[in-house]
C-alpha cells in the first residue's frame, strides 16, 4: 500500500516552460515533505521541503505547493534547465522530518533544449 | 566537504553467504539511516540511528537484516545467508539532527545475489 503516490513516470517540457510534478500522499500523520532529485548512478539529493503548517516554500527557480486538505503537493520548476533532467522522488515524513522517510517511486523529468 | 560515503560500491555473492555493508556518514551528523531500492521504486526505509542507538528497526525484512553503529559513527548493514530477493541497491542517509532535517544520501551500495 503506498503511502506518497507519483502517479505520472515521466513527464517532459521544453527548455524555458514550466515543470509541475505532482505527489499525493495517504498518511495524514505526515508533517514534512520533502523533494529529492536523483541522477544516474548517484544517490537522491534533497532538493526543497516543506513543513505542513505551511502551504508555500519557494527556493529560487523551485517552488513546493501543499494543499493538506487534498493531501497533494506538487513541485514548480520555472524556467526549466536541461540540468534539471533527472528522476524525482517525493517524500514524507511524521514526527518532524530526520524521522523515516516514505518515498514515492520517482517521476523522470526530461528537459529539451 | 565530504559527504555521506558508502564501501563496497558493489557486491556481487553467492546465496547464503554473510555480506557487511558500510557507512561513513558526514561528520557530526547525529541520525544515520537505511534505506534499500529495488529497481524502478523510490527507496524503502530499514533502520535508524541516533547517535549509537537504534531508533527504529521497523523495516528490516527479517531476522537475516541487522545493523550497528557502536561508536555513532560509521554503520554496517549485515545481511546473514543472503537470498536472491536481498539483491538491491542499499543506500545510506544520515542528518544533522531530529526534527525537520533533510536527509542526505550516499551513492550507494548494489548487491547482487547469485
Amino acid at each position: 500500500d503506498q503511502q506518497v503516490k507519483q502517479n505520472s513516470p515521466s513527464l517532459s517540457v521544453q527548455e524555458g516552460r514550466i515543470s509541475i510534478l505532482n505527489c499525493d500522499y495517504t498518511n495524514s500523520m505526515f508533517d514534512y515533505f520533502l523533494w529529492y532529485k536523483k541522477y544516474p548512478a548517484e544517490g537522491p539529493t534533497f532538493l526543497i521541503s516543506i513543513s505542513s503548517i505551511k502551504d508555500k516554500n519557494e527556493d529560487g527557480r523551485f517552488t513546493v505547493f501543499l494543499n493538506k486538505s487534498a493531501k497533494h503537493l506538487s513541485l514548480h520548476i520555472v524556467p526549466s534547465q536541461p540540468g534539471d533532467s533527472a528522476v524525482y522522488f517525493c517524500a514524507a515524513s511524521a514526527q518532524g522530518g530526520s524521522e523515516k522517510l516514505v518515498f514515492g517511486k520517482g517521476m523522470k523529468l526530461t528537459v529539451n533544449p | 566537504g565530504a559527504g555521506v560515503s558508502q564501501s563496497p560500491r558493489y557486491k556481487v555473492t553467492k546465496r547464503g553467504q554473510d555480506v557487511a555493508l558500510r557507512c561513513d556518514p558526514i561528520s557530526g551528523h547525529v541520525s544515520l539511516y537505511w534505506y534499500r531500492q529495488a529497481l524502478g521504486q523510490g527507496p524503502e526505509f530499514l533502520t535508524y540511528f541516533n547517535y549509537e542507538a537504534q531508533q527504529d528497526k521497523s523495516g528490516l525484512p527479517n531476522d537475516r537484516f541487522s545493523a550497528e553503529r557502536p561508536e555513532g559513527s560509521i554503520s554496517t548493514l549485515t545481511i546473514q545467508r543472503t537470498e536472491q530477493r536481498d539483491s538491491a541497491m542499499y543506500r545510506c542517509a544520515s542528518s544533522f539532527q531530529r526534527g525537520g532535517h533533510e536527509q542526505f544520501f550516499g551513492p550507494g551500495t548494489r548487491l547482487t545475489v547469485l
